[in-house]
C-alpha cells in the first residue's frame, strides 16, 4: 500500500520549458488536489478535483493544467515554466466530507 | 472565503515546557479546523481536528487544541514539549459549506523545543 506517490520527486526545467508532475494513488479516494508550498505562505491551492473526469480552479491556478481521466491518478502540467513556478509541489488526496488528507512526499521543481 | 492566520513565524520553547501555537480563522459559515505537522523534506501529517461537539479535541503525539468560537480561535497546546516535537505546523480551515472539501492553510509556525 504505497498512499499517494509522485513522480518526480526533484526537477529542474529552463524557463519556457513544459512537463507534468505525475500523482497516483491506491486509497481509492474521491478527492486529490495539487499545492504548492513557498517559505512564509503556506501552501496554495493550485487545482483540484473532486472526482474522476472533473477538475476545477484553486487559489492560484495560472500557468498550470490539470487532468485526472482515472480515478487514481491527477497529473500537473506546466505549459510554460517560469522562474515563478520554482516550488515544492504536494498532492493531497481526500475521502470527502471531514476530510483528513493524505500527503505525498512532494516533488520540488526548480525553474532556471 | 475562508481564511486562516499563524501569527507568529516561530516559537521557542524549553523541553518539559508547556508549548501553544496559535491559529486564528475566518470562514462564513461553520468551520472545519485542523493541526498539521511537517518534518523536514516530508509531506504533512494529520494531528487533530474540529468538526462539532467538544470545544477541546485531543490528538497524536499528546497533542491538543481549544476550539473558541467567540475568538474564532484553534490553538495548538502540549503540557510538556519534547525535542522531537520540533517541527513546521500548519493550522488549517474549510468552511461546512465549501463543495470541494477544500482546506485554506495558515503560512505555518516553526516549533523549536530546546533541550
Amino acid at each position: 500500500n504505497a498512499g499517494v506517490t509522485q513522480t518526480p520527486k526533484f526537477r529542474v526545467l529552463k524557463t519556457g520549458q513544459s512537463m507534468t508532475l505525475l500523482c497516483a494513488q491506491d486509497m481509492n479516494h474521491e478527492y486529490m488536489y495539487w499545492y504548492r508550498q513557498d517559505p512564509g505562505m503556506g501552501l496554495r491551492l493550485i487545482h483540484y478535483s473532486v472526482g474522476e473526469g472533473t477538475t476545477a480552479k484553486g487559489e492560484v491556478p495560472d500557468g498550470y493544467n490539470v487532468s485526472r481521466l482515472k480515478k487514481q491518478n491527477f497529473l500537473l502540467g506546466l505549459e510554460s515554466a517560469a522562474p515563478s513556478q520554482t516550488s515544492v509541489y504536494f498532492c493531497v488526496t481526500a475521502v470527502g466530507g471531514a476530510n483528513v488528507l493524505t500527503f505525498g512526499a512532494g516533488s520540488r521543481l526548480t525553474v532556471l | 472565503a475562508q481564511s486562516v492566520a499563524q501569527p507568529e513565524d516561530q516559537v521557542n520553547v524549553a523541553e518539559g515546557n508547556p508549548l501553544t501555537v496559535k491559529c486564528t480563522y475566518s470562514v462564513s459559515g461553520n468551520p472545519y479546523l485542523f493541526w498539521y505537522v511537517q518534518y523536514p523534506n516530508r509531506g504533512l501529517q494529520f494531528l487533530l481536528k474540529y468538526i462539532t461537539g467538544d470545544n477541546l479535541v485531543k490528538g497524536s503525539y499528546g497533542f491538543e487544541a481549544e476550539f473558541n468560537k467567540s475568538q474564532t480561535s484553534f490553538h495548538l497546546k502540549k503540557p510538556s514539549a519534547l525535542v522531537s516535537d520540533s517541527a513546521l505546523y500548519f493550522c488549517a480551515v474549510r468552511d461546512y459549506n465549501n463543495a470541494g472539501n477544500m482546506l485554506t492553510f495558515g503560512g505555518g509556525t516553526r516549533l523549536m523545543v530546546k533541550p
